[in-house]
């Protein structure tokens, strides 16, 4: 256990659904990132949050929304995606700004659109 | 744009084997370089981290180095085990703070 929690760990959804991916670090950390993994392709970092701020939006097209309430907790609001969104998306912590500190992820949700 | 290589794809050894792993990026303007292992249906570990300024970093029985100036840096793991299986990750950081990740190396260890 890394000490970063993501709920669902799986989900199926229509091009039609919303739904959202929690994730929730219990290590005191101030920045978190949201990750998606597609199938033979590099890891991509979609967003960065540093003491609840969003500093980075990796050009993420608008059927995904952050949402950062507290520096414990991040959420991915997903709406209209489309099939090719499918993929892991894993969320990840560390202590300080951006990269400088080690990262913990936590277990993914994989995300599968019909 | 900063491209992360990552040789081989997979690979298989006999337990008790040491081993290295390849990374490689195209700008050697880095911030820092991350190895991380992927387990099934789990999320990445961070293994080791080396900063710009440094050549190695040891944990255990893994070792990885940097060669900023050639764009390289190799993970070892001394006497593999079967519970090493996995997939390794490298990453690099820019000085723009953004994060560029290989696609990996697949490494299944023999019992």
């Amino acid at each position: 256990e890394t000490g970063v929690t993501q709920t669902p760990r799986h989900l199926v959804m229509g091009m039609t659904n919303k739904k959202s991916l929690k994730c929730e670090q219990h290590l005191g950390h101030n920045a978190m990132y949201w990750y998606k993994q597609s199938a033979k392709k590099p890891l991509e970092l979609m967003f960065v949050y540093n003491f609840k701020e969003q500093t980075e939006n990796n050009s993420v097209p608008s059927r995904f929304s952050p949402e950062c309430p507290n520096s414990s907790h991040l959420f991915l609001h997903l709406h209209t995606l489309q099939p090719e969104d499918s993929a892991l998306y894993l969320c990840a912590s560390s202590q300080g700004k951006v990269y400088q500190e080690t990262q913990y992820f936590g277990p993914g949700t994989r995300l599968l659109v019909l | 744009k900063q491209e992360v290589t990552q040789i081989p794809a997979a690979l298989s050894v006999p337990e008790g084997e040491n081993l290295v792993l390849n990374c490689s990026f195209t700008d050697s303007a880095i911030y820092n370089l991350q190895w991380f292992r992927q387990d099934p249906g789990k999320g990445l570990t961070s293994l080791l981290l080396i900063q710009s300024s440094q050549r190695e970093q040891t944990s255990g029985r893994l070792n990885a180095s940097l060669d900023k100036s050639s764009g390289r840096s190799t993970l070892y793991i001394a006497a593999s085990q079967p519970g090493d299986s996995a997939t390794y990750l490298c990453a690099v950081e820019d000085g723009a703070n953004n994060l560029f990740f290989g696609t990996g190396t697949r490494l299944t260890v023999i019992p």
